[in-house]
């Protein structure tokens, strides 16, 4: 099936820090790449939408200059998390879309990034 | 706008006994529906899809049939087992004008008990 990997698995870091996650399609293209964050015992809230080569959209409320989104190519993309602070400790991912099955998007497994 | 909405959680169950979680959904068009499953500390897993109306997706011995007229996505299983324990969401897949989007329930927390 199609696989879906995310890079790191969790991170810690220190407040002020930028903290990067990769998400990655192994064995297919992903044309649309997706961003979540799931808070604890929440469901998933869409941060942003993001197509190869174009400029990521964003969902009401997220701030595009703190989440940094590339999609540089059809099986890469990141998230940059900019001066990290506490409230940005979330479990975050990433889902991707493509040329396989029908308006299904694969999940990432998900970063839990925990900032100190 | 699009929306999904599911039972309350946590639901909590013995061992062999017969599982029903409700979602119904409110979508324009003819959206496909999804239900997703997430273990503790995982990501998600597409559990089954429905692409039609009286579409009947099923994996694992859940089911689930997509109902136009009621626009409901209700998960069954028969007899649910300790493995079963999880987060499971209800999803709903369309497209708008920001290309294709997936929105989901808020998740219903399964407990089973051996």
């Amino acid at each position: 099936g199609a696989v879906v990997s995310q890079h790191p698995s969790w991170v810690i870091c220190k407040s002020g820090t930028s903290v990067k996650i990769e998400c990655r399609s192994l064995d297919f293209q992903a044309t649309t790449m997706f961003w979540y964050r799931q808070f604890p015992k929440q469901s998933l809230m869409l941060m942003a939408t993001s197509n190869e080569g174009s400029k990521a959209t964003y969902e009401q409320g997220v701030e595009k200059d703190k989440f940094l989104i590339n999609h540089a190519s059809l099986t890469l993309s990141t998230l940059t998390v900019t001066s990290a602070h506490p409230e940005d400790s979330s479990f975050y991912i990433c889902s991707a879309r493509g040329d396989r099955g029908f308006n299904e998007q694969f999940f990432g497994p998900g970063t839990r990034l925990t900032v100190l | 706008g699009n929306s999904v909405t599911q039972m309350e959680g946590p639901v909590t169950l013995s061992e062999e006994a017969f599982l029903t979680i409700n979602c119904t959904y409110t979508a324009t068009g003819y959206p496909s529906l999804f239900w997703y499953v997430q273990y503790p500390g995982e990501g998600l897993q597409l559990l089954l899809k429905a692409t039609k109306a009286d579409d009947k997706g099923s994996n694992k011995g859940f089911e689930a049939t997509y109902r136009k007229e009621t626009t409901s996505f209700h998960l069954e299983k028969g007899s649910v087992q300790v493995s079963d324990s999880a987060v499971y969401f209800c999803a709903l897949s369309s497209r708008n004008t920001g290309g294709f989007k997936t929105i989901f329930g808020a998740g219903t927390r399964l407990f089973v008990k051996a």
